[in-house]
């Protein structure tokens, strides 16, 4: 059965203060690993898609990372607007399109 | 602007009784999805349509139901028949071509069902 694992669960940042966020997962062939953000109430926002292991994307303080099971998000010296939970998502090569999210890391960055 | 809407924002019923939510897409994509979202969770799929005139259950679909005539349009019935449908409701649409699989979210409805 597919999994998907997000840890920590929750994260409080200092601001400036860098971490990285763990998604682990197995899913039987990886079409693509999706990293979304969402703040409360509202949809969340695409960041980054990664499609093999040693692939990495950036986008300001936030950088992806993906091996072959597992990927990372490392916030670089982080600011209080980069609080937010960040789902990860892999799609399995059989699915169609189905995503299979995590439950989730919840970041605070305090100024 | 491209995106995709969903209204309302807040929706409350009384249980028994079936509500609608509403998902309008102008991206011109062909997939539409319907998430639900409860605390602590991952997403879990309802239901999702690759075309019009067409959908497939997702993993969690009992007690809902979804048409597609409208490529634009993928409006989700919550039924009374669903035992726990207080939740936070999230639409997605993807091009879901080679290349481009991403989803992209709607703002979501807030379902109160007492």
């Amino acid at each position: 059965e597919d999994q998907v694992t997000q840890s920590p669960e929750a994260l409080r940042l200092q601001e400036g203060e860098s971490s990285s966020l763990n998604c682990s997962y197995t899913v039987s062939g990886l079409r693509g690993l999706f990293w979304y953000r969402q703040d409360p109430g509202k949809g969340p926002e695409f960041l980054f898609t990664l499609y093999s292991a040693g692939e990495e994307k950036e986008k300001e303080r936030l950088k992806a990372t993906l091996t072959k099971k597992e990927s990372f998000l490392h916030i670089t010296a982080p600011k209080p607007e980069d609080s937010a939970t960040y789902l990860c998502a892999p799609t399995p090569s059989d699915s169609w399109g189905k995503l299979q999210f995590g439950a989730g890391t919840q970041v605070v960055v305090t100024p | 602007d491209g995106g995709i809407t969903q209204s309302p924002k807040y929706l409350f019923r009384k249980e028994g009784q079936n509500v609608t939510l509403s998902c309008e897409q102008n991206l011109n994509h062909d997939a539409m999805y319907w998430y639900r979202q409860d605390p602590g969770q991952g997403l879990r799929l309802i239901y999702y349509s690759q075309i019009v005139n067409d959908f497939q259950k997702g993993d969690i679909a009992e007690g809902y139901s979804v048409s597609r005539e409208k490529k634009e349009s993928f409006p989700l019935t919550v039924t009374s028949a669903q035992k726990n449908p207080t939740a936070f409701y999230l639409c997605a649409s993807s091009l879901h071509r080679a290349g481009t699989y991403e989803q992209y979210f709607g703002p979501g409805t807030r379902l109160t069902v007492t």
